[in-house]
């Protein structure tokens, strides 16, 4: 079954860290893979995708993530933390359902803090 | 601008009542999901309907129900029979063109049972 792992529900760095979010996925067949960012009491906002192609990923607000298939890892990053950056993000991969349709599964989610 | 709306943004039910929540896009998508969130549980899928007429049970279906009379919109209904209906409410859509299915979402509703 496919499924995705954050690790970490709640991580902080200081503004102007490295921001470094994990997320490992479990697929029998090539992923499609994505992050969301969501701010409190408002929808999910999509951040990357991965579906094929080069894998290092880059997105908005100055997110990438870099797929590696050995590693089974979808980790997002960004050089340099903002305080605009805290929200919570979550990482989802596309799974086939059994009415042969596409869903996406989602990780419980990881709570960034930034530290001024 | 196209998009995603849900309404309302907060409701409050009485135990033992039905409620309705909307969701409407105007992005010409053929797909529509609901979703509930708890705090630390992430999303899990209610619903979804993939054209008119026509929908599925997600992983968690027991105590919810909806229907799709129209491209454009996608209500989903908690019954009385939901055991602990209080919790965000997402919406979302996506195309079935092409084979990324990337999902847009609505704001949310948060519901609250009194």
């Amino acid at each position: 079954a496919q499924s995705v792992t954050q690790l970490g529900s709640h991580v902080s760095v200081s503004e102007g860290a490295l921001v470094l979010l994990r997320c490992n996925y479990s697929s029998s067949v090539p992923p499609y893979l994505f992050w969301y960012v969501q701010y409190p009491n408002q929808g999910l906002q999509l951040l990357l995708k991965y579906t094929t192609g080069a894998t290092l990923v880059k997105g908005i607000n100055g997110f990438e993530a870099e797929f590696k298939k050995s590693e089974t890892s979808f980790h997002l990053t960004k050089p340099s933390a903002h305080m605009s950056d805290a929200a919570e993000y979550f990482c989802a991969v596309r799974i086939l359902s059994g009415a042969g349709s596409y869903q996406l599964t989602f990780g419980k989610g990881t709570k960034l803090s930034v530290i001024p | 601008d196209g998009g995603i709306t849900q309404s309302p943004k907060y409701l409050f039910r009485k135990e033992g009542q039905n409620v309705t929540l909307s969701c409407e896009q105007n992005l010409n998508h053929d797909a529509m999901y609901w979703y509930r969130q708890d705090p630390g549980q992430g999303l899990r899928l209610i619903y979804y309907s993939q054209i008119v007429n026509d929908f599925q049970k997600g992983d968690i279906a027991e105590g919810y129900s909806v229907s799709r009379e129209k491209k454009e919109s996608f209500p989903l209904t908690v019954t009385s029979a939901q055991k602990n209906p209080t919790a965000f409410y997402l919406c979302a859509s996506s195309t079935r063109q092409g084979l990324t299915d990337t999902q847009y979402f609505g704001p949310g509703t948060r519901l609250t049972v009194l």
